[in-house]
């Protein structure tokens, strides 16, 4: 069965350094998403990301933050500074159709950045 | 803003009982309602969706309603077993932003 993958499974990083999370969406798919879950708490929206450019983000998703399709497999999340409150579980999601359509979310399975 | 509460936040039974698993939402406007299950430091897996059109999912021993009206789905799990142990995560797709996820039931089975 097809799945969305994640790398790495762990990253550690220093405060200020400059991390890119990636990820392998199911392959007919068209909506892309980043979510994180700090440690404890609930999983929250970061962005969504349709025909090669955002469509919807969160207010967690400021400047330091950008998203990219670099090739027609691969969805990237850069956080450009990281602070140590950036330290979570990401995860990416894919689904075939938007909102209003079927629209089930299929999650990766996590990378856990911890900043130092 | 939509919110999503789940109750309870931990649930511990003997194997073989059937339990129920509540979430609630703040506003009934949503386009669908998702289940998910989440196992320590591991990401989530989808378990049903329900269409807001839709009243229940069933999948295996898995069977989710949805009463859009009051802002209320249950999951039911008929006959727990010990490999059903994980946190179940309830999300709403609202009307202007993608999932809005609950806290989850951390449930536990013991065999």
């Amino acid at each position: 069965e097809p799945e969305v993958t994640q790398t790495p499974s762990h990253q550690v990083t220093q405060m200020g350094q400059e991390v890119i999370l990636r990820c392998v969406p199911i392959s007919n798919h068209l909506y892309f998403y980043w979510y994180r879950q700090i440690l404890g708490q609930k999983v929250e929206f970061l962005v969504s990301f349709y025909n090669n450019e955002i469509s919807e983000k969160s207010e967690i998703f400021d400047d330091q933050f950008s998203v990219e399709r670099p090739d027609g497999s691969n969805f990237t999340l850069k956080i450009r500074s990281t602070k140590l409150e950036d330290s979570a579980m990401y995860f990416c999601a894919s689904s075939e159709t938007g909102r209003g359509g079927i629209g089930t979310q299929y999650f990766g399975p996590g990378t856990r950045l911890t900043v130092l | 803003k939509q919110e999503v509460t789940q109750i309870p936040a931990a649930l511990s039974v003997p194997e073989g009982e059937n339990l129920v698993l509540n979430c609630s939402f703040t506003d009934s406007a949503i386009y669908n309602l998702q289940w998910f299950r989440q196992d320590p430091g591991k990401g989530l897996t989808s378990l049903l969706l329900i269409q807001s059109s839709q009243r229940e999912q069933t999948s295996g021993r898995l069977n989710a309603s949805l009463d859009k009206s009051s802002g209320r789905s249950t999951l039911y799990i008929a006959a727990s077993q010990p490999g059903d142990s994980a946190t179940y995560l309830c999300a709403v797709l609202p009307g202007n932003t993608p999932l809005v996820f609950g806290k989850g039931t951390r449930l536990s089975v013991i065999a």
